[in-house]
């Protein structure tokens, strides 16, 4: 079975800018969730989806946001890139809300 | 608001060591808690998923236990290998009324180093 996969894998924006992230959780899984990755905050939860609808979202500004489609594919957005953006960003998926979360390989974001 | 602490946040062992990787979380009121390995930037992979009502989990050398009174678990690693160098992170959901939200709590993670 194939794992999650993200795309793509490397981004390279100027700030002011913005961005689309892919990601394709392995097949029958219905919940994705999403995280960013960096040196000194470590993970932090940006939000989860199920059934096409977000069930919870962690602290960030509205410049994030996301959505799933009907075949539980998901994407989030960042629009009006800052620097502080630049990140390592995770999707993870899972059959259902509260088991086990499988991840992605990540998506590198750099804004300059 | 949920913290997971993991001690120690560096460890260097020879090849053969049994070792033990630290959690704590401040909120006892967890669904369930996973292990996760993070290989230099890498994804995630998952090693083991306790849920709350259990108290531990095997998986090949790798022993995980859950004292959710206490707000602890441990990563117990037998017979350390060089192939286990990673950055090992325990991450914790929270408990919403018998269902879980599936946002996790991070720690900060342990880098472990085994030197042949």
């Amino acid at each position: 079975k194939a794992g999650v996969t993200q795309t793509p894998r490397y981004l390279i924006k100027t700030r002011g800018q913005q961005v689309t992230l892919s990601c394709s959780p392995i097949s029958g899984h219905r919940s994705v969730s999403w995280y960013q990755q960096t040196p000194g905050q470590g993970l932090q939860f940006l939000f989860e989806y199920f059934s096409e609808t977000q069930r919870n979202k962690g602290n960030f500004p509205g410049r994030f946001s996301g959505r799933q489609f009907s075949n539980s594919r998901s994407e989030m957005n960042v629009s009006t890139l800052e620097l502080g953006d630049s990140a390592l960003y995770l999707c993870a998926s899972s059959w259902l809300f509260g088991y086990e979360q499988y991840f992605g390989p990540g998506t590198r974001l750099t804004v300059t | 608001k949920q913290e997971v602490t993991q001690i120690p946040a560096a460890l260097s062992v020879p090849e053969g060591e049994n070792l033990v990787l630290n959690c704590s979380f401040t909120d006892s009121a967890i669904y369930n808690l996973q292990w996760f390995r993070q290989d230099p930037g890498k994804g995630l992979t998952s090693l083991l998923l306790i849920q709350s009502s259990q108290r531990e989990q095997t998986s090949g050398r790798l022993n995980a236990s859950l004292d959710k009174s206490s707000g602890r678990s441990t990563l117990y690693i037998a017979a350390s290998q060089p192939g286990d160098s990673a950055t090992y992170l325990c991450a914790v959901s929270a408990n919403a009324g018998g269902t879980s939200y599936g946002k996790l709590t991070f720690g900060q993670g342990t880098i472990l180093t085994v030197h042949p």
